[in-house]
């Protein structure tokens, strides 16, 4: 198992650029996440994922968008980068179920974005 | 609003000694809380989970306790080693696994 798959590693944009952070999962988990975390900051959600064809919004959405077509992925969507969206992103998914209220969340290693 | 902190300075501490982090929240009613450890360039890796209805919990060199009427968490290392120096995170949670995370405390272990 590769586990959450994140791309691409790192990113440079330009102001009002778009562009799509891939996350995919081999897991077969049904919740995915995408948080965003910066420096001396908690990770803030940003969108989340309950299973495909349904989505929700995190703390601070603003300025994304995503879709969840399959269980294995959940790319998410900057369409206008602005610097305040510079940040590193992480994509997350559990096994989640009625069952099981409180399962770890497995993370990717990241998506480092710049807008400048 | 919902308010985790965590220490803010980093804990330096002597190889073999007990690392303990803290963890506190307030506006908030978690059913569980969970501990992450995040080395630097990776995504966190979770570490423990304990309950509202458990005092203690422990695995290997890890224990976790909560404690619901002060609203905190505390996280112990016991005989520390380089190898633990990393951020830890603690991420309160309510039903339905909507986490909030803290800012983490950075550990550094030295020998």
């Amino acid at each position: 198992n590769a586990g959450v798959t994140q791309t691409p590693k790192f990113r440079i944009l330009k102001i009002g650029q778009s562009m799509t952070l891939q996350c995919t999962q081999d897991m077969n988990h049904n919740y995915m996440y995408w948080y965003r975390q910066d420096p001396g900051m908690g990770l803030k959600l940003i969108y989340y994922s309950v299973g495909a064809g349904i989505t929700d919004k995190g703390e601070v959405p603003n300025g994304y968008n995503v879709s969840r077509s399959t269980t294995e992925d959940f790319p998410l969507r900057l369409e206008l980068a602005a610097p305040s969206q510079t940040s590193v992103y992480f994509c997350a998914s559990t096994p989640l179920d009625r069952a099981a209220v409180n399962s770890p969340l497995h993370f990717g290693n990241g998506t480092r974005l710049t807008v400048t | 609003s919902q308010k985790i902190e965590q220490n803010s300075e980093a804990l330096n501490i002597q190889e073999g000694k007990t690392a303990t982090l803290t963890c506190n929240y307030t506006n908030y009613s978690p059913a569980y809380l969970q501990w992450y450890r995040q080395d630097p360039g990776r995504g966190p890796v979770f570490l423990l989970l304990i309950r509202e209805n458990e005092k203690e919990k422990r695995k290997e060199r890890l224990k976790v306790t909560f404690d619901t009427t002060l609203k905190q968490s505390l996280f112990h290392i016991t005989a520390s080693q380089p190898a633990d120096s990393a951020t830890y995170l603690c991420a309160p949670g309510e039903y339905g696994n909507k986490l909030v995370f803290g800012a983490g405390t950075i550990l550094r272990v030295k020998s």
